[in-house]
């Protein structure tokens, strides 16, 4: 079974700080990955997505992703947060072709 | 609101009773899912239907647990005989088709237990 490791619990920065989270999985296979952001009070919703093309992934709110095959990595960075960012944000992996699993999340808490 | 919709929001309850969570997933999708998440944890599966089969159960889920979708449209989560350790917050989340193939899930608000 595939699983999902998440290095950061909590990352505290500062309004245009340049933000990078990481994620690593283990599957040797095919995978999709994913990016989801949990806002606070709201439901969890998709940041972005990999499936297969161009390793580095662009998605909403000015977020992108980078898919290192080799390092079994698909991190996530914003070169300039807003305080709008602070959220949980949750890496995940798709291997069989119904579910989804998650890592543990991380919290990102932007000082205005 | 045409998003997935989960009712009750917050249920609180004495340990012993049993609670039931209702999941109104997107109207066309067929696929809908149930995952658990604890504080500090990130979601995790519990069980999904493809229209009213359902076809995985996660180990998480013991026997005290069912899950219903009878007509393939709305889905049930029940828990008898709860336990403090069921505490959590159970989410429902709803796609058409595959779900890595068509890429996303749509989460409801979730369904917040809490047993005393």
């Amino acid at each position: 079974a595939q699983s999902v490791s998440q290095h950061n619990h909590h990352v505290i920065l500062s309004e245009a700080a340049s933000l990078e989270l990481g994620c690593n999985y283990s599957y040797g296979g095919t995978v999709n990955l994913f990016w989801y952001v949990q806002y606070p009070g709201q439901h969890l919703q998709l940041l972005l997505k990999y499936f297969s093309g161009d390793p580095l992934v662009k998605g909403i709110k000015g977020f992108e992703a980078e898919f290192i095959k080799s390092k079994f990595s698909f991190n996530l960075r914003k070169p300039s947060v807003q305080w709008s960012d602070t959220a949980e944000y949750f890496c995940a992996v798709n291997a069989d072709d119904y579910k989804l699993s998650f890592g543990a999340g991380t919290t990102v808490t932007v000082r205005a | 609101d045409t998003g997935v919709s989960q009712d009750p929001r917050h249920k609180i309850t004495k340990r012993g009773q049993n609670v039931t969570f209702r999941c109104d997933p997107i109207s066309e999708h067929n696929r809908l899912y149930w995952y658990r998440q604890t504080l500090g944890q990130g979601p995790e599966f519990l069980t999904y239907f493809q229209n009213e089969a359902q076809l995985e159960k996660s180990r998480l889920l013991s026997d005290r647990f069912s899950a219903e979708r009878p007509k393939g449209s709305f889905s049930t989560l029940e828990i008898q005989r709860t336990e403090q350790g069921d505490s959590a917050m159970y989410l429902c989340a709803s796609s058409l088709g595959l779900a890595g193939n068509t890429g996303e899930l749509f989460f409801g608000e979730g369904s917040r237990l809490t047993v005393l």
